[in-house]
């Protein structure tokens, strides 16, 4: 199993309260992605990073906030929570792009 | 962007039994893979096959790329084969896009 750590697994918050979930991967992979799940929706890109300091929007970017200051962990912020963003949340890393993706065990997040 | 349908959505099978999944998809790609979201919502990945045939166990998998299509086949069905399969597609500028997925149900 590719070595991907999501923290935490589970998270209940109040609206307007931040949140900061943690991906840490042990593979040194370059390439690294934030995915929300939602029924009826499949996976969707909100971030990624294709190396320190560098990252970019994805489709669903509105109310996120992505940081990597090293190789091994992205984080992603939710400056202000809100109920449309109870998820499930996704890590993924690849080594390149175009190139096999491996995915994390998911965040169930909650916001009251 | 890039459309991927994947049919058919649901899909009940007793036991022993094989199916097929289909991923369509609008453009070229550069990379495409088949995951299985099991009951627990681990994404487990199955296949990466942007072209060709690929097999694994009772699992196989075939991607026409000149024709945007991917099969991921099923043989003798078990209820541990139960859960989500997505496939996702990747093309110059982008990245991984999903599809809405395949819920399949194997009953004993």
């Amino acid at each position: 199993d590719a070595g991907i750590t999501q923290s935490p697994r589970h998270k209940v918050t109040e609206t307007g309260t931040p949140v900061t979930l943690r991906c840490h991967q042990t593979e040194n992979h370059r390439y690294m992605y934030w995915y929300r799940q939602d029924p009826g929706h499949g996976l969707r890109l909100i971030h990624y990073s294709y190396g320190v300091k560098d990252t970019d929007k994805g489709e669903v970017s509105d109310g996120y906030s992505v940081s990597r200051s090293k190789t091994e962990d992205f984080l992603l912020t939710l400056e202000s929570a809100t109920s449309s963003q109870t998820s499930v949340y996704f890590c993924a890393i690849s080594g390149t792009a175009n190139t096999e993706a491996f995915f994390g065990q998911g965040t169930r997040l909650t916001v009251v | 962007g890039i459309q991927v349908e994947q049919s058919p959505p649901d899909l009940i099978l007793q036991e022993g039994a094989n199916s097929t999944l289909r991923c369509n998809f609008s453009d070229s790609v550069n990379n495409l893979q088949w995951f299985h979201q099991n009951p627990w919502g681990q994404l487990i990945n199955l296949f990466y096959i942007p072209s060709g045939t690929k097999q694994n166990g009772r699992l196989s998998a075939t991607t026409v790329a000149t024709e945007r299509y991917s099969l991921l086949y099923i043989s003798s069905s078990q209820t541990t084969d139960s859960g989500v399969y997505f496939c996702a597609v990747e093309y110059s500028g982008s990245r991984l896009t999903f599809g809405e997925g395949t819920q399949l149900t194997v009953n004993p």
